[in-house]
């Protein structure tokens, strides 16, 4: 079945950088565009970025454009997110989900998300 | 810019039916912006209820569905139970890559 586990969150310094990573299992990969989605603390959903199944194609979130990178290593099954220049207002859970279907890019399954504190 | 609206709270009674909508702060939600709903539950991963308007995800029950109505994407819920309650949330597609979430509806089951 579909898994997706996000790690690198924690506790980082206004101004640092930090990586997040998303594993991918039980469904090809290299099919699928992936997205990363963030929850603020008691607030709502906030679409961050999407990078097309083999990596050509990116997309930001005015938020986030500039300090925010997306990006995929098929033959890992690994998702990135490059975070840099950090902010307090980027304190969030992030997820990563999946493309529903390798035609639509419409988010599917999500990952359980990972916990990212900007604070210094 | 604009914006993905939601109704912010909304309540059904159990065996109740329920309609949330999503709406743009200007102009009309089509097939276009292919609408999804997610439901989430405090301190849960989003679940994928609808994607691409009315099609439902494996596993969720027929009792919910999406539609479009008049301006705006909907999702209906009906025959509601306590386990519905929860917070909904649409995404539409904008175009040019980017995904906008609407702020979320807080749906009470009482």
């Amino acid at each position: 079945q579909v898994q997706l586990v996000e790690s690198g969150g924690g506790v980082v310094q206004p101004g640092r950088s930090l990586r997040l990573t998303c594993a991918a299992s039980g469904f090809t990969f290299s099919n699928y565009d992936m997205h990363w989605v963030r929850q603020a603390p008691g607030k709502g959903l906030e679409w961050v970025a999407v990078i097309s199944y083999d990596g050509s194609n990116k997309y930001y979130a005015d938020s986030v454009k500039g300090p925010f990178t997306i990006s995929r290593d098929n033959s890992k099954n690994t998702l990135y997110l490059q975070m840099s220049s950090l902010r307090g207002e980027d304190t969030a859970v992030y997820y990563c989900a999946k493309a529903m279907t390798t035609v639509t890019s419409s988010l599917g399954y999500w990952g359980q998300g990972t916990l990212v504190t900007v604070s210094s | 810019q604009t914006v993905v609206t939601q109704e912010p709270s909304f309540s059904v009674s159990p065996g109740g039916t329920v309609t949330l909508t999503c709406g743009l702060s200007s102009g009309s939600v089509s097939t276009s912006y292919y609408p999804s709903w997610y439901q989430q539950t405090p301190g849960q991963a989003p679940r994928t209820l609808i994607y691409t308007t009315n099609t439902r995800s494996s596993g969720v029950p027929d009792r919910f569905s999406g539609s479009i109505l008049g301006n705006k994407a909907a999702l209906t819920i009906t025959g509601a139970q306590a386990d519905d309650e929860s917070d909904y949330y649409c995404v539409l597609y904008m175009g040019g890559g980017i995904w906008v979430f609407g702020g979320g509806t807080k749906l009470t089951v009482l």
